[in-house]
């Protein structure tokens, strides 16, 4: 079974610190994703990375930077806390190899950022 | 811009109802659909494509392209049915990026 591990299931954080949420795939999977989850508003993508070192912004990439600089390793980045980035964080990861133009993503737990 | 819309935000239903959960997509094409769903306290996860053509517990989704449409069904609706349901999609273009709605949670009363 693949495997998608976030670091914290739950976080407190105060404005202006930095901020690092980890995620972890053992399945060697190709892509990467951060998404955040509020209700009302779905999953929006924050940031995608396809391969080593590469990053796509998503849609709501403002406040945000991700590094990967291993395969299986996807760090979300909040350069300086606000607390409208108070949300659910969603990682996932997926396959280039199913023969389809967009493979099945599995999620991590979350983790549960509340930024005072 | 590419748009999932999901108008309800909450259907409830009795048990041995049927269900349709409603999905729609703002653009032309031949897009990669999905149906995802989270169970109170577990992750999200995959509950059916469009090109799978399956039927995974009881749920079927058929894409409607005139309708621009991809709602789940079920027709005997189970307590353990209860979740938060999000439609998904590729959108336009061969991306492995995905659009999310905006969920539909659904309520199975005993």
């Amino acid at each position: 079974d693949v495997k998608v591990t976030q670091s914290s299931r739950y976080l407190v954080k105060r404005t202006g610190e930095k901020v690092f949420l980890e995620c972890v795939q053992d399945m060697d999977h190709e892509n990467m994703f951060w998404y955040r989850q509020d209700p009302g508003l779905g999953l929006r993508l924050i940031y995608f990375s396809y391969d080593v070192k590469m990053k796509e912004k998503g849609d709501i990439p403002e406040g945000y930077s991700v590094s990967r600089e291993k395969k299986e390793r996807f760090s979300l980045i909040l350069e300086s806390a606000s607390t409208n980035q108070t949300s659910m964080y969603l990682c996932a990861s997926s396959t280039n190899d199913q023969g389809f133009s967009a493979s099945e993503q599995y999620f991590g737990p979350g983790t549960r950022l509340t930024v005072t | 811009a590419q748009r999932v819309t999901q108008p309800e935000k909450l259907l409830s239903v009795f048990k041995g109802a049927p269900v349709e959960l409603k999905c729609n997509y703002s653009y032309s094409g031949s897009p990669e659909l999905f149906w995802y769903v989270q169970y109170s306290r577990q992750r999200l996860q995959l509950l059916l494509r469009h090109i799978s053509r399956e039927s995974i517990k009881g749920f079927t989704a058929d894409l409607n392209k005139g309708e621009t449409s991809f709602h789940l069904k079920k027709p005997f609706a189970q307590e353990e049915d209860s979740a938060m349901y999000y439609c998904a999609s590729n959108g336009a273009y061969n991306t492995d990026k995905l659009i999310f709605g905006t969920g539909t949670r659904l309520q199975v009363f005993p």
